[in-house]
């Protein structure tokens, strides 16, 4: 059973262009977390995902940042018009039910230049 | 809204000496507490987990863990370290609240075990 899958693991992006960081859950897992870790700082709760719903997504920013976790295939964060604060590492965690143990992908490394 | 404090932003070690990565939380409600191993460039790990029962949790490769609640701790020991231990260590506490959950992470602390 394969791991969280994340891709790419390494993004640049130039300021104004969007970003858009893939999670492949683990096999049998239908919920799917996104947290970001800054430089030098822990990993912050950005949005928590089941199949086609956003069930919290408190944690993201208001303006420019999304998430979609659709019935077939990935769940998608995607950053419009990047800035250099952007820049940071995304990580993916998915569980099989709430309240069960998240899972971490690799993470996607995003730098903004 | 719940915390997790991590003491120490560094540990320096020597190889073969005991170390405790400290970890305090502040919550109102049942806790679930987790400690994560981050290696370099590399996603996080689950090194142990307490949910309910024994105070004192254990890891396969030697870490260990006591819930404190009355000093709303965590902190995690481990007896005698490797080199190959040096990583960052993540203390977090999951949340559940209407209908949503999350883990709040601490800052981390970086473990470095030197020869």
């Amino acid at each position: 059973n394969a791991g969280v899958m994340q891709n790419p693991r390494h993004l640049v992006r130039r300021r104004g262009q969007e970003a858009r960081l893939r999670c492949s859950p683990m096999k049998g897992h239908s919920h799917v977390y996104w947290y970001r870790q800054l430089p030098e700082e822990g990993l912050k709760f950005m949005v928590y995902l089941q199949k086609e719903n956003i069930i919290d997504e408190s944690g993201m920013p208001k303006e420019r940042f999304s998430a979609e976790f659709p019935k077939e295939g990935p769940s998608i964060l995607r950053i419009q018009q990047v800035v250099r604060g952007d820049s940071a590492a995304y990580f993916c965690a998915s569980s099989p039910m709430q309240a069960d143990e998240q899972y971490f992908g690799p993470g996607t490394r995003l730098t903004v230049t | 809204a719940q915390s997790v404090t991590q003491l120490d932003s560094q540990v320096p070690v020597f190889e073969e000496a005991p170390v405790e990565l400290r970890c305090n939380y502040s919550s109102s409600v049942s806790v679930y507490l987790f400690w994560y191993v981050q290696y370099p460039n590399q996603g996080l790990q689950l090194l142990l987990k307490y949910l309910s029962g024994s105070t004192l949790v254990e890891s396969i490769n030697g870490f260990e863990a006591e819930f404190n609640k009355s000093q709303t701790s965590f902190h995690l020991r481990k007896p005698s370290v490797h080199i190959s231990d040096t990583a960052e260590y993540f203390c977090a506490v999951r949340t559940t609240q209407g209908g949503s959950e999350k883990l709040v992470f601490g800052k981390g602390t970086k473990l470095t075990v030197n020869p």
